[in-house]
Parts: structure tokens; sequence; C-alpha cells
């Protein structure tokens, strides 16, 4: 079945240092992939999305490519305030599997950003 | 605002009193989903919702019950509940799309606490 694979947490950066989290897929279709923001004490946010190859999701400043042929959708940003602490899910949506409107989320990333 | 609201927040029961954890939505989206998020499990899923009177087991559904009987709510239901069933649970809803280029709106999340 489809699946999401993170990087294993926790990420510690500076603030101003670039971040990346990476993320692999699997599907037997052609998905739609997702990031996902969960700030402390807060429900899943959606951060970013792209529906098709090749295709750029951006927001806040973090950008994700959707690259099929490595099938992943990394996600990365320039330079991360402390504000960006958050727990962040990779996820994918490949509705060509059948009539369930699934979303197969990774395990999450936490990230922390110091001063 | 578009919203989905989760009650309680937080929840402490004991061991087989049956409670109900409520989910309302204000987007006329047809799909719901309850999850359970776990520390190095990810989002589960645990039942989910295409439209009024249709649902459907996700993932975990053992020891849960839903009900859909209007567009709007999706209340996840605990009959006899048990320590195992302690963690944090979200509520989703989406509009349906062929494609899967929606994402989810998430509630804010109910912590629950068996003992």
């Amino acid at each position: 079945g489809d699946s999401v694979t993170q990087m294993e947490g926790p990420v510690t950066l500076s603030e101003e240092a670039f971040l990346t989290i990476n993320c692999t897929y699997t599907a037997t279709g052609y998905p739609s992939l997702f990031w996902y923001v969960q700030y402390p004490g807060e429900g899943l946010q959606l951060l970013l999305k792209a529906t098709k190859a090749d295709d750029k999701g951006s927001n806040k400043g973090f950008e994700a490519t959707y690259r099929k042929e490595t099938t992943s959708f990394h996600l990365e940003k320039g330079s991360v305030q402390v504000s960006d602490s958050a727990v962040y899910f990779c996820a994918l949506s490949d509705r060509r599997e059948g009539n369930n409107n699934d979303m197969r989320f990774g395990a999450g990333t936490r990230l922390t950003v110091k001063p | 605002e578009a919203q989905v609201t989760q009650n309680p927040r937080y929840l402490i029961t004991v061991t087989g009193k049956k409670l109900t954890v409520t989910c309302s939505q204000n987007m006329n989206h047809e799909y719901m989903s309850w999850y359970r998020q776990d520390p190095g499990l990810g989002l589960r899923q645990i039942y989910y919702s295409m439209n009024v009177e249709v649902t459907d087991k996700g993932d975990v559904p053992e020891g849960y019950k839903v009900s859909r009987k209007e567009k709007r709510n999706f209340p996840l239901i605990l009959e006899s509940p048990s320590p195992n069933q302690t963690s944090l649970y979200f509520c989703a809803s989406s509009l349906i799309d062929p494609g899967g280029h929606y994402g989810y709106t998430f509630g804010s999340g109910t912590r629950l606490t068996v003992v």
C-alpha cells in the first residue's frame, strides 16, 4: 500500500539556518503530496502541497518540489525562525486506489529552532 | 471562520466508562475522519465517512464507533474505554476530489487519558 517515510527527528537548528526535512513516498498511482505543520498544543495545518510531478509548493518561506523520479518531496526553508519550531508531517493522497479519500502521513519530524 | 471543532480538549476517564468526543465542521465537507496520534507512530486513521450515513473502518478501528447522521457532525464513541486508548485524537474534514488535490482541515485535538 501507499506509504510515506520522513527523516527522524528531532532536528535542532539555530535561527537563520537552512532547513531540509527529507520525505520519500511509495504509491501505486499518481498521488498528491502535502506538508502539514503542528504547532505545540494545536492540530495539524496544511502548509503546502503539490499535485503533479515537478510542481513546487510554497508557503511562509517553505518550499517542496514533487520529484517523481526520486519519489521525494523534501521540505526546505532558507532561514528558519524560532516561530518555525513545530512538528512537520509529510503526507500523500492517492485517490486512484479506490474511493477512500485517504491521506497517508509520515511519522512527523520535530523541529526546534534556538535563538 | 471555517473550522473543525472538537470537544472536549482534555478528558480523563476511567476504564469502561462510555464516552463520546464530538466533532463538527462548518465547511459543508463531505469527508470526515478520525485519527489518533501516538509518539513514534504518527497519525493512524480510526474511522472515516464519505458522506451522511456512509462510514468505514480505517487502520485501527477496534474499540471505537462512529456515526454520521448529519453532514456537519461526526462523533467518536468509545463504548468501553481501556488504557491503551489513551492518546491524542484528531478529527479532520475535506471536500472529496477524485484527483486527491484537497488537503484536510483538522480540529485542535482531544487529549484522552483512560485510567
